[in-house]
């Protein structure tokens, strides 16, 4: 199975912020990475596919970024409704695993 | 646009079989030529996917839960299933189902899941 690791696990932002989240694969997934929002209680929402394409609807303060097996999230103006976990998701083969998660709070 | 709603019991004593339900709307579950996917998530932890079905029926599933999947499909109904044999409390978590969507991104085709389910929370308890 290919590992998704993340840092950090979780971090601390203020309004206006610029955040970045990292996403490491174990092997090669060329830019066969996903990454998703979930708020609490909620199914999570998918933000930024093939590493970097930005979903229909997602504000682009979000962006995404890849360098070998290392991705990036970066959010470049935190706003308030930006205060969720965070996973990156590995599609380039099976199991498509996921990040264990980076939870951004105030 | 395609909506999924997960159906099923909330409440499964262990060692019996878990069995979910998707219901698929606003779109047909053949169209697309999509994989339907089941992905859970324990209290407070990560994202585990389960497996897949293709609209023709074909699987794929996760290696540690193959032994104990079943994922199947009724285009008739525009539904999808899961079934999970000999559960245990390992197994208590909110259970997603989502579509697997293709995309064409740098040249080449992408997989990613959306839309999701609401998600529905199943408990292993005697």
């Amino acid at each position: 199975d290919i590992q998704m690791t993340q840092s950090p696990s979780s971090l601390s932002a203020s309004v206006g912020d610029r955040v970045t989240i990292t996403c490491r694969a174990s092997q090669y997934i060329s830019s066969h990475l996903n990454w998703y929002q979930q708020k609490l209680g909620k199914a999570p929402k998918l933000l930024i596919y093939a590493a970097s394409s930005l979903q229909s609807g997602v504000p682009s303060r979000f962006s995404g970024s890849a360098f070998g097996t290392d991705f990036t999230l970066t959010i470049s103006r935190l706003q308030p409704e930006d205060f969720a976990t965070y996973y990156c998701q590995q599609s380039y083969s099976g199991p498509f695993t996921f990040g264990p998660g980076t939870k951004v709070d105030i | 646009q395609v909506q999924l709603q997960e159906s099923g019991p909330g409440l499964v004593k262990p060692s019996q079989t878990l069995s979910l339900t998707c219901t698929v709307s606003g779109g047909s579950i053949r169209s697309g030529n999509s994989y339907w996917n089941w992905i859970r998530q324990p209290a407070g932890k990560g994202l585990e996917w389960i497996g897949r079905i293709y609209t023709s029926g074909s699987t794929n599933y996760s290696p540690s839960l193959k032994s104990r999947v079943t994922i199947s499909i009724d285009t008739s109904k525009n539904q999808f299933s899961l079934k999970l044999s000999s559960v245990t409390a390992a197994d208590t978590a909110v259970y997603y189902c989502a579509r697997d969507t293709v995309a064409a991104a740098g040249g080449s085709w992408h997989n990613y899941f959306d839309p999701w389910g609401q998600g529905t929370l199943v408990t292993v308890s005697s």
